[in-house]
């Protein structure tokens, strides 16, 4: 069984300052995926980033960056230079490369972003 | 880009009726996946299909059925609405990447439903 935790419900950060939202996992699977998504108010899932578990580098795209550490089973999202449109819902969710390919998904973590 | 659409944002429904959420990816994605979304609860799976005319339950698929007669379309049913059924609708689909990469996701607008 896999599972995600993330413990903070929401967080704050000024506008062009950097923020690091947390993400935890679990699994007994050897091979599997890390992502992040972000859910604006709109409603849809947008997916931003992913890291293999065999990735030997951190992933980056664009202003997000995956800080990931397997021995701490933690893959944390850091977004730079924080923007008015990065307000929104993050889930971080993971799957396993062989088997059941569904995502398991966090509770979320509501980011604002203050002027 | 991909694409992934489902036929309503919004819908309301009353208690016992029979309930039609379609979804549909113009990528040709071999993976098509129902959740459903409440507060607190983060996503959780509904039903899942790898290919067309195979379906398997997800974590909670009481109450839920689905159908998929054509690779782009993935239909989610509810037998007999009721109002623990009210919640978010998300679809996604994806393709399978080889080696050990893992499958990446892509989501629909979602489909609130209430059910009255």
């Amino acid at each position: 069984a896999q599972k995600i935790t993330q413990t903070q419900p929401g967080m704050f950060v000024q506008e062009k300052e950097a923020v690091t939202l947390d993400c935890t996992y679990d699994t007994s699977d050897p091979s599997y995926g890390l992502f992040w998504y972000k859910q604006p108010s709109s409603g849809e899932m947008i997916f931003l980033i992913y890291q293999g578990s065999y990735d030997q580098q951190n992933a980056t795209e664009g202003r997000y960056s995956l800080n990931f550490q397997k021995a701490r089973k933690s893959a944390n999202l850091v977004i730079s230079a924080s923007q008015l449109g990065d307000s929104a819902m993050y889930f971080c969710a993971m799957s396993a490369d062989t088997g059941r390919r569904a995502l398991t998904f966090g509770s979320g973590t509501r980011l604002q972003v203050q002027p | 880009d991909v694409k992934v659409t489902q036929s309503s944002r919004y819908l309301v429904k009353r208690t016992g009726e029979k309930v039609f959420l379609e979804c549909v990816q113009d990528m040709d994605h071999e993976n098509m996946f129902w959740y459903r979304q409440d507060p607190g609860l983060g996503l959780r799976l509904i039903y899942f299909s790898y290919d067309v005319k195979m379906k398997e339950k997800g974590d909670i698929p009481e109450g839920y059925s689905v159908s998929r007669e054509k690779k782009e379309r993935f239909s989610l049913i509810l037998e007999s609405a009721s109002t623990n059924q009210t919640s978010m609708y998300l679809c996604a689909s994806s393709t399978p990447r080889t080696g050990y990469s893992t499958d990446t996701q892509y989501f629909g607008p979602g489909t609130r439903l209430t059910v009255l």
